[in-house]
């Protein structure tokens, strides 16, 4: 069957570092991956998209990697600062502008 | 860019009534897509539409659920008796649309609905 698996419900590190979130996916070949940034009682909110044929994308202080062989895709947000505490949604998007398939998600709390 | 309204943002109603929740897109956006979300849960796909052509439903809209497009704009999303079950934030996105060309969807703040 098809899963798509964020592989911390939580994360915890300390102001200054780099978080580093997980994403696995089996049974599907998606076109593209996005990243979605939710805080309590609100809808998500676009980080990153990145196409099948790309290995990495950057914006700021974030990163993502999207390796099609391992079926993962890694997030990383350097310098991290309590203000980017917030659960971070990995979606597939199979063929494109298609409905997004997602993950449980990764709650991260970032402590000063 | 005013960005996806969703009304009403709460709605605590009895079993067995019926419900119905309003969103309004990106004004340009052509693509329109519902989706559920509960608990420690990411979302969950309902239903899309293309301007007001209905694309796509998931097997999670029972017959219940009803959702219309009727003029390309804004859309509702229907709840026939409602179940204890539905309880859930129920989001809406919208995208500028395109197959194949993948542009990020952009998120209302969602109802949340409770079911008494």
């Amino acid at each position: 069957s098809q899963k798509i698996e964020q592989n911390s419900e939580a994360l915890n590190i300390q102001e200054g570092k780099t978080a580093t979130l997980t994403c696995n996916y089996t049974n599907y070949s998606p076109a593209y991956l996005q990243w979605y940034r939710q805080d309590p009682g609100r809808g998500p909110v676009f980080l990153l998209l990145i196409r099948e044929n790309e290995k990495e994308k950057r914006k700021e202080r974030l990163k993502v990697t999207f390796d099609t062989t391992l079926k993962q895709s890694l997030f990383h947000i350097t310098a991290s600062q309590p203000a980017d505490s917030a659960t971070y949604l990995c979606a597939l998007d199979p063929s494109g502008n298609t409905p997004l398939v997602f993950g449980k998600g990764t709650r991260l709390s970032v402590i000063a | 860019d005013t960005g996806v309204s969703q009304d009403p943002r709460h709605k605590i109603t009895k079993r067995g009534q019926n419900v119905t929740f309003r969103c309004d897109p990106i004004s340009e956006h052509n693509r329109l897509y519902w989706y559920r979300q509960t608990l420690g849960q990411g979302p969950e796909f309902l239903t899309y539409f293309q301007n007001e052509a209905q694309l796509e439903k998931s097997r999670l809209l029972s017959d219940r659920f009803s959702a219309e497009r009727p003029k390309g704009s804004f859309s509702t999303l229907e709840i026939q008796r409602t179940e204890q079950g539905d309880s859930a934030m129920y989001l809406c996105a919208s995208s500028p649309g395109g197959r194949g060309n993948n542009q990020p969807q952009h998120f209302g703040d969602g109802t949340r609905l409770s079911i008494l």
